[in-house]
C-alpha cells in the first residue's frame, strides 16, 4: 500500500469547517483513499472513502485531486465531539484486506 | 446490531500469566481483525481472517501469540506466556467482503471498544 502524509495536528474553531490534508504522490491507480479517525480510547471509526470523484456523505466530505495525489477531508461544521486523530490510508480493495494506519492528524476543536 | 464486541474490555495481569482476549464479530461479516495499538508502534495489524480461516498472520509477534477463530460469531486472541511489553490495546474489527461494491469498492472495517492490556 502507498505512503501517506499527514500534518502531525490541527486545531479548529467550532462551527467552522476543518480541512485536514493527505498527500499519497505514490498511490497507484487502483488504490482507494480511506479515512477514518478515532476519539480518545475509542476504536477507530469509518469516516468515507474513494477513488477519483470526490464524495460526500453525513458525515464529511472527501476532496481528491485530478492526479490523485493528494486529498482533503472535510468537515464542514465542527463540533467539540469531531476532537480526534484522523487517518488517510490508501490501500487497494481486492486481495489486500489490511488497513496501514500512519500517526495520521490530531484534530483539536477549539471552543 | 449491537457491533463488534469485545472481553474483556480491562485486564490486568502479571508477567508470565496466560492472557485471552475475545471478540465478537457484526454478525453477517465475514472477515476479522486483530489490530494492537501503543504509544511506541501506533496501530498494527496482528493478523486477520477471512471466513474463519487465517489469512495474514505476519504482524503476530512472536510464537507467544496465538489467534483463532472456531466459528464465524468468534475469535480469540491468546498470549502465553505475557510480558510487560505486551501492555497495550488490543482492537478487533470486522468486515464484510461480500457487500464490497466493485464500484465504489467498499469494505469498510467496523472497530469493537479495545482491550486494555495492563501486564505487570
Amino acid at each position: 500500500d502507498a505512503k501517506t502524509t499527514q500534518p502531525p495536528s490541527m486545531d479548529c474553531a467550532e462551527g467552522r469547517a476543518a480541512n485536514l490534508p493527505c498527500n499519497h504522490s505514490t498511490i497507484s491507480g487502483n488504490e482507494y483513499v480511506y479515512w477514518y479517525r478515532q476519539i480518545h480510547s475509542q476504536g477507530p471509526q469509518y469516516i468515507i472513502h474513494g477513488l477519483k470523484n470526490n464524495e460526500t456523505n453525513e458525515m464529511a466530505s472527501l476532496i481528491i485531486t485530478e492526479d490523485r495525489k493528494s486529498s482533503t477531508l472535510i468537515l464542514p461544521h465542527a463540533t467539540l465531539r469531531d476532537t480526534a486523530v484522523y487517518y488517510c490510508i490508501v490501500r487497494v480493495n481486492f486481495g489486500n484486506e489490511k488497513l496501514t494506519f500512519g500517526t495520521g492528524t490530531r484534530l483539536t476543536i477549539i471552543p | 446490531d449491537a457491533g463488534v464486541i469485545q472481553s474483556p474490555r480491562h485486564e490486568v495481569t502479571e508477567m508470565g500469566q496466560e492472557v485471552t482476549l475475545r471478540c465478537k464479530p457484526i454478525s453477517g461479516h465475514n472477515s476479522l481483525f486483530w489490530y494492537r495499538q501503543t504509544m511506541m508502534r501506533g496501530l498494527e495489524l496482528l493478523i486477520y481472517f477471512n471466513n474463519n480461516v487465517p489469512i495474514d498472520d505476519s504482524g503476530m509477534p512472536e510464537d507467544r501469540f496465538s489467534a483463532k477463530m472456531p466459528n464465524a460469531s468468534f475469535s480469540t486472541l491468546k498470549i502465553q506466556p505475557s510480558e510487560p511489553r505486551d501492555s497495550a490495546v488490543y482492537f478487533c474489527a470486522s468486515s464484510s467482503k461480500f457487500l464490497r461494491d466493485e464500484v465504489n469498492g467498499s469494505d469498510t472495517q467496523y472497530f469493537g471498544p479495545g482491550t486494555r492490556l495492563t501486564v505487570l
